[in-house]
């Protein structure tokens, strides 16, 4: 079946360090990709997607490259800002089948001053 | 253009009753499908509905079930409520959807479902 796995973490960062969060997917068929965001006491935005192999998706500075070869979405982020702690989750949904969407546990982002 | 709204925000139930759910999609979106999120369970998809009939259903025993409106407003209910119900319930809703389209899903703030 379909399944992400991401790194759960938690992850601690200083403001201004690289962010990379690691996902992995399994899927048939050619699926979509998307990162979302949960900030405390809120429901789930979308960051970035990507619909086809080899796209790059971003928004707010956070970028992820959708890799077939390596069935991977990494997201990541030059310099990350105290505003961008939240949980992040990676999902997919398989194109040509269910429009639901499969998540993996996702990831919890601190960043201190 | 207004998001995605879930009404109630939170809510406290006891074992054994009953709840519903209410969940209006964006205006012109027409598929809304529910998530449950739990910390042990993560996200798990419910079930998704377009134009007034379940398209998809997730593995969820039948005390869940579910509805939709021709205004595309959506309702889901929870019978015989267990401890283990105790979760944020999620609504989503896409323009239209099906076949996996990769459509995005804009979610609502989510309703907490607490059972004492």
């Amino acid at each position: 079946g379909n399944s992400v796995t991401q790194m759960e973490g938690p992850v601690t960062l200083s403001e201004e360090a690289f962010l990379t969060i690691n996902c992995t997917y399994t899927a048939t068929g050619y699926p979509s990709l998307f990162w979302y965001v949960q900030y405390p006491g809120e429901g789930l935005q979308l960051l970035l997607k990507a619909t086809k192999a080899d796209d790059k998706g971003s928004n707010k500075g956070f970028e992820a490259t959708y890799r077939k070869e390596t069935t991977s979405f990494h997201l990541e982020k030059g310099s990350v800002q105290v505003s961008d702690s939240a949980v992040y989750f990676c999902a997919l949904v398989t194109q040509g089948g269910s429009e639901k969407l499969v998540f993996g546990k996702g990831t919890k982002l601190t960043v201190n001053p | 253009k207004a998001g995605v709204t879930q009404t109630p925000r939170y809510l406290i139930k006891t074992r054994g009753q009953q709840v519903t759910l209410s969940c209006s999609p964006i205006s012109g979106h027409r598929s809304v499908s529910w998530y449950q999120q739990t910390p042990g369970q993560g996200l798990q998809f419910l079930f998704e509905y377009f134009s007034e009939t379940q398209r998809n259903k997730g593995n969820f025993p039948g005390r869940f079930s579910g509805r939709q409106f021709s205004n595309s407003r959506s309702e889901m209910n929870v019978s015989t409520l267990e401890l283990g119900d105790s979760a944020l319930y999620l609504c989503a809703s896409s323009l239209a959807g099906g076949s996996g389209s990769g459509e995005t899903q804009y979610f609502g703030p989510g309703t907490r479902l607490l059972v004492l």
